[in-house]
């Protein structure tokens, strides 16, 4: 089985612009989770879709969305980039119907803001 | 509000020493737990889990873990480390059926041939 891909893998962008990263999970898996990891806050939640919906949010700005389709691929934007949000932004995937938490992760998308 | 706390940032040791990482959570109720590896270059991969049943649970790579539920706890131990231990560890908690996870600050782990 193919696992989580991440798409672009590296991306500058420059302060003000938006930026759209793109996430498969694996096959079979309905629910989505990003992350953001960076060295001062380390890994934290973003936010989780499921069936298209999202499920959870964690306390990050508004300027951070994301959103899931039908075939459970996600995407997840940020728009107005700031410094602060290089980092590195996972994405994990799990099976639907445990309710392990059980993740599987991405390689991630390496963001910098110039 | 959960959080998990890792005791150590940084650990150096010597191949074929033993090692345990510390690792406690705040949340009293059921918990889900786990530890994560992130080689030098490469994606967070699982190392092993803990749902319910036998509290000392045991990975990939010659590792394992005891749920101490008393203490909070969830420590990863390897009797015998090898260079390409070298790493950073992450703990990580989740509760409930949606698919967040609580992470510690990580522990950068280093081996010495």
């Amino acid at each position: 089985k193919a696992g989580v891909t991440q798409t672009p893998r590296y991306l500058i962008k420059t302060r003000g612009q938006q930026v759209t990263l793109s996430c498969s999970p694996i096959s079979g898996h309905r629910s989505v989770s990003w992350y953001q990891q960076t060295p001062g806050q380390g890994l934290q939640f973003l936010f989780e879709y499921f069936s298209e919906t999202q499920r959870n949010k964690g306390n990050f700005p508004g300027r951070f969305s994301g959103r899931q389709f039908s075939n459970s691929r996600s995407e997840m934007n940020v728009s107005t980039l700031e410094l602060g949000d290089s980092a590195l932004y996972l994405c994990a995937s799990s099976h639907t119907e445990a309710r392990s938490n059980e993740q599987f992760f991405g390689p991630g998308t390496r963001l910098t803001v110039l | 509000a959960q959080s998990v706390s890792q005791h150590n940032h940084h650990v150096i040791l010597s191949e074929a020493a033993s090692l345990e990482l510390g690792c406690n959570y705040s949340y009293g109720g059921t918990v889900n737990l786990f530890w994560y590896v992130q080689y030098p270059g490469q994606h967070l991969q699982l190392l092993l889990k803990y749902f319910s049943g036998d509290p000392l649970v045991k990975g990939i790579k010659g590792f394992e873990a005891e749920f101490i539920k008393s203490k909070f706890s969830f420590n990863l131990r390897k009797p015998s480390v090898q260079w390409s231990d070298t790493a950073e560890y992450f703990c990580a908690v989740g509760s409930g059926g949606y698919n967040k996870l609580i992470f510690g600050a990580g522990t950068r782990l280093a081996v010495h041939p």
